[in-house]
């Protein structure tokens, strides 16, 4: 039972370089979500996907693409990566959006030079 | 602006005491509340819920109690384990996809 599935784990970047972060979720949920987390500033929500065909942007959108590859996938892209999104990254997936808790995944470390 | 805060970033507790985590939230639209609970290089999990119709649901060692009027809530862990020693979230949404977290309060319990 691997849930909600986050790779890589750890990435070192450079200023401008792109970079794709992967995550699956193996639970048939509708939802899927990509948080940062940020010390001192709790969890932020960039880009969700209420179903699969649908995105949204969240809190914190700018600098993200997202792509909802099909039901179990929900792909986050930095296209053009600065300092500022040196960050933790959370995927999380829930059985639809709306009132129920969310699944996480165990995060990707991603440090930008 | 931050509509929910978890205005203790840690607290210590003894072996068998009780915990009390709070949070305080500033929308009053808010109807769903949430506590997750993190390790270390883990993500956060599932710990508990409240409805804003309810103002108290437990399960096993955990309680939550929510006071609407003062726009608060707060985490019991009854008693306290080592191996309850996390970070813990609180988290708001007002049954949107929009979940707004707290920034976390770390609980360290002492054998």
């Amino acid at each position: 039972n691997a849930g909600v599935t986050q790779t890589p784990k750890f990435q070192v970047l450079k200023t401008g370089q792109s970079m794709t972060l992967q995550c699956a979720q193996d639970m048939n949920h509708n939802s899927m979500y990509w948080y940062r987390q940020d010390p001192g500033m709790g969890l932020r929500l960039i880009y969700y996907s209420a179903s699969e065909g649908t995105t949204d942007k969240g809190e914190v959108p700018n600098g993200y693409n997202v792509s909802r590859l099909n039901k179990r996938e929900f792909s986050l892209r930095l296209e053009s990566a600065a300092p500022s999104q040196t960050s933790v990254y959370f995927c999380a997936s829930s059985p639809r959006e709306g009132v129920q808790p969310q699944h996480f995944g165990d995060g990707t470390r991603l440090s930008i030079l | 602006d931050q509509q929910v805060k978890q205005n203790s970033p840690s607290l210590s507790v003894q072996e068998g005491r009780i915990s009390i985590l709070n949070c305080d939230y500033t929308n009053s639209m808010f109807d769903y509340f949430l506590w997750y609970k993190k390790y270390p290089a883990e993500g956060p999990t599932f710990l508990i819920s409240i409805s804003s119709i309810k103002d108290k649901n437990e399960d096993g060692r955990f309680t939550v109690f929510l006071n609407k009027s003062a726009k608060h809530l707060s985490l019991h862990i009854v008693p306290s384990q080592p191996g309850d020693s996390a970070v813990y979230f609180c988290a708001a949404t007002s049954r949107t996809y929009k979940y707004i977290f707290g920034t976390g309060t770390r609980l360290k319990v002492l054998a």
